[in-house]
C-alpha cells in the first residue's frame, strides 16, 4: 500500500523567510503533483512532476522530485501572506490504477 | 468554460436518510474520482472511474455508492450505511496516461442534522 507523509504538518513562518515542506512516499512512482487549498476552498494544481530530478517554479515556490529517494520538496522563497494555505503533495499510483494518493497536508501560515 | 460543477455547494442529511452528491464535468476527462475531506486531514479515495459503466472502489468506500452511466457525469449517493456522513466531498477528474494531472470542483459540504 503506498504511503505518502508530508512534513511539517503545521508550519509558522514570518514574511520574508525561506522553509522547505517535504514529501516522501513509499513506493516506485515519478509522477507527483502538488496543489494548495484555501479554507473551505477546492484544491488548485500548482506542479506537475514527471521525472527524476524535475524542477518546477512559479514565484516564489520551486518543486522538485527524487524519484531515487521518493522524496519531493516544496520550497518557499521569501514568504508573503498570500502563501498561506495548506499544501498536499500527491503521488500516481503505477501499474494502471491510475488514482492518486495524498499527503495530509502541510498548513502554511505566514506571519506579518 | 471548461471546469468541473459539483452540486449542491451545502447538503444536509437527516440520519438515515440517502443522499445524492452531483458532478459533472465538460473537460471530456476519461477518469473521474471522489474525496472525502475531514477537518485537518488529507484527501481519502472513496470510488474512482476510468470509463463508462466501470468504476473500483477506493480506500472508504463503505457506505458510499457511484454510477457512471456517461463520461462527463459520476454521481456519489452517500447511504444511510455510511455512520459518519459529516465532511467535505470533492469531485476530481483528469486524462489517462503520464503527467496529466486532477481537476477538482469546488466540493459539497454535507452535514448530517
Amino acid at each position: 500500500e503506498l504511503k505518502v507523509e508530508q512534513n511539517p504538518l503545521f508550519l509558522s513562518m514570518q514574511e520574508g523567510k525561506n522553509y522547505t515542506i517535504y514529501c516522501n512516499y513509499s513506493t516506485t512512482s515519478d509522477r507527483l503533483y502538488w496543489y494548495r487549498q484555501d479554507p473551505g476552498k477546492s484544491l488548485e494544481s500548482l506542479f506537475v512532476l514527471l521525472s527524476n530530478g524535475a524542477v518546477k517554479q512559479e514565484g516564489r515556490l520551486m518543486a522538485s522530485l527524487d524519484t531515487k529517494a521518493r522524496l519531493s520538496t516544496l520550497h518557499i522563497t521569501a514568504a508573503v501572506h498570500d502563501l498561506s494555505a495548506t499544501y498536499f503533495c500527491a503521488v500516481d499510483i503505477r501499474g494502471g490504477s491510475e488514482k492518486l494518493v495524498f499527503g495530509k497536508g502541510t498548513k502554511l501560515t505566514v506571519n506579518p | 468554460d471548461g471546469g468541473i460543477t459539483q452540486s449542491p455547494k451545502y447538503l444536509f442529511r437527516k440520519e438515515g436518510q440517502n443522499v445524492t452528491l452531483s458532478c459533472e464535468q465538460n473537460l471530456n476527462h476519461d477518469a473521474m474520482y471522489w474525496y472525502r475531506q475531514d477537518p485537518g486531514q488529507g484527501l481519502r479515495l472513496i470510488y474512482y472511474s476510468q470509463i463508462v459503466n466501470d468504476f473500483q472502489k477506493g480506500d472508504i468506500a463503505e457506505g458510499y455508492s457511484v454510477s457512471r452511466e456517461k463520461k462527463e457525469s459520476f454521481p456519489l449517493t452517500v447511504t444511510s450505511a455510511q455512520k459518519n456522513p459529516t465532511a467535505f466531498y470533492l469531485c476530481a477528474s483528469s486524462m489517462l496516461g503520464v503527467g496529466t494531472e486532477a481537476f477538482f470542483g469546488q466540493g459539497t459540504r454535507l452535514t448530517v442534522v
